[in-house]
């Protein structure tokens, strides 16, 4: 099957840096590229979905000037976390989805990032 | 709209058990279903899927049927074993396969 990566796989960093997490499809090209958070013992929230080349579309909460969402070309798509808190501590996973037609298009999923802010 | 409800856990069996974790859904159209599986720290596998009602997903001995009439998709193992012992999420997708929806997720431990 298609294989996403993530960078880093694990982040700690000090309150008020910014901190940048890759998503990369290896062998596809990923048209969409969705980001979702996962608290410890709860499910994956969806962040926000980026299409390449446009501007990123955020889930109703989320802070888009906080949560950075760079999707520069079909193989890659970045989140900055900016000015990370200690709150903003959590398990980043990343998905990536080949195709635009309509109906389903199967999502790949990335190993995730765990950021601790400190 | 669109929402996944799964059994919660955690749930602890004894190896070679039988194992259901329930999962229903909610949904507009014709989703597509998923069970994904998550090890500790690791992120999402996907352990089967199934596109249209009446579909069977299976995999490494997991199955989960699309039942349209009573809005399932549970999971069962006939004979679990330690290796299983992980994180198991029920999803689904609208017919548009763009957005997943997450159920809350079940923690399976198998113990020897």
């Amino acid at each position: 099957g298609a294989v996403v990566s993530q960078h880093p796989s694990w982040v700690i960093c000090k309150s008020g840096t910014s901190v940048k997490i890759e998503c990369r499809s290896l062998d596809f090209q990923a048209t969409t590229m969705f980001w979702y958070r996962q608290f410890p013992k709860q499910s994956l929230m969806l962040m926000a979905t980026s299409n390449e080349g446009s501007k990123a579309t955020y889930e109703q909460g989320v802070e888009k000037d906080k949560f950075l969402i760079n999707h520069a070309s079909l193989t890659l798509s970045t989140l900055t976390v900016t000015s990370a808190h200690p709150e903003d501590s959590s398990f980043y996973i990343c998905s990536a989805r080949q195709g635009t037609a309509m109906g389903y298009n199967e999502q790949f999923f990335g190993p995730g990032t765990r950021l601790t802010v400190l | 709209g669109n929402s996944v409800t799964q059994m919660e856990g955690p749930v602890t069996l004894s190896e070679e058990a039988f194992l259901t974790i329930n999962c229903t859904y909610t949904a507009t159209g014709y989703p597509s279903l998923f069970w994904y599986v998550q090890y500790p720290g690791e992120g999402l596998q996907l352990l089967l899927k199934a596109t249209k009602a009446d579909d069977k997903g299976s995999n490494k001995g997991f199955e989960a049927t699309y039942r349209k009439e009573t809005t399932s998709f549970h999971l069962e193992k006939g004979s679990v074993q330690v290796s299983d012992s992980a994180v198991y999420f029920c999803a689904l997708t609208s017919n548009t396969g763009n957005q997943f929806y997450f159920g809350t997720g079940t923690s399976l431990t198998v113990i020897p």
